[in-house]
């Protein structure tokens, strides 16, 4: 069956840096354009990063283009999201989730990124 | 501020039918038939509920059906039981922003 696991997310001060990352089973992943998808401690989902089958198209939310980059390794069945210079608003439980036609047709458990002095 | 508008709660009591609206623009949800809804359950990841408007995935009860009319988009859960309680948020496929949410509506089951 489809599981994503994400990894990575860690208690870090404003201004630093963090990899998350997405491991991928149960399906073909270099088929499937992947998203990650954030939501802020009782707040809701917001779509901040997309990446095509390929790698080839990537799409980034103004809340974090510049500061945050997607990436994959089809090789490894992997997605990541190398993300800088983060502040207190970038605390959230970020998921990776697949894309089928701009719908998340499944997500991860998710992983806690704080940011916070 | 999200980009398509939610009431923030709405209540049923068991067996009972309601409906969530999710206002876009002709940019998101009155231009694409890409609407879906997803369930998360505290604590939980989000689940896919309803794509592509009003279409099902597998294993979701037939409860559950949607729709859209013009720039608005509606869930609607029909014979409502204790465990559809959960928030439920909206997205839509948008012009130059790949996809976009609602801010997510609370569902309590009375």
């Amino acid at each position: 069956q489809v599981k994503l696991v994400e990894s990575g997310g860690d208690l870090v001060k404003p201004g630093g840096s963090l990899r998350l990352s997405c491991a991928a089973s149960g399906f073909n992943f270099g088929d499937y354009h992947m998203n990650w998808i954030r939501q802020a401690p009782g707040k809701g989902l917001e779509y901040i990063s997309s990446i095509a089958f390929s790698a080839t198209d990537t799409y980034y939310a103004d809340s974090v283009k510049g500061r945050f980059a997607i990436s994959r390794d089809n090789a490894k069945n992997s997605l990541y999201l190398h993300m800088n210079s983060l502040s207190v608003e970038d605390t959230a439980v970020y998921y990776c989730t697949r894309e089928n036609y701009y719908r998340s047709d499944y997500w991860g458990q998710g992983t806690l990124v704080t940011v916070s002095s | 501020q999200s980009a398509l508008t939610q009431p923030p709660s709405a209540s049923g009591s068991p067996g009972q039918s309601v409906t969530i609206s999710c206002t876009g623009t002709s940019s998101d949800v009155g231009g694409y038939e890409y609407v879906s809804w997803y369930q998360q359950h505290p604590g939980k990841a989000p689940k896919l509920m309803i794509y592509e408007v009003n279409k099902r995935p597998s294993g979701v009860p037939g409860r559950f059906s949607g729709s859209k009319f013009g720039n608005t988009a509606s869930l609607t859960v029909s014979g409502l039981q204790a465990e559809d309680e959960a928030d439920y948020y909206c997205s839509s496929a948008a012009v130059n922003k790949k996809v976009v949410f609602g801010g997510g509506t609370k569902l309590t089951v009375l």
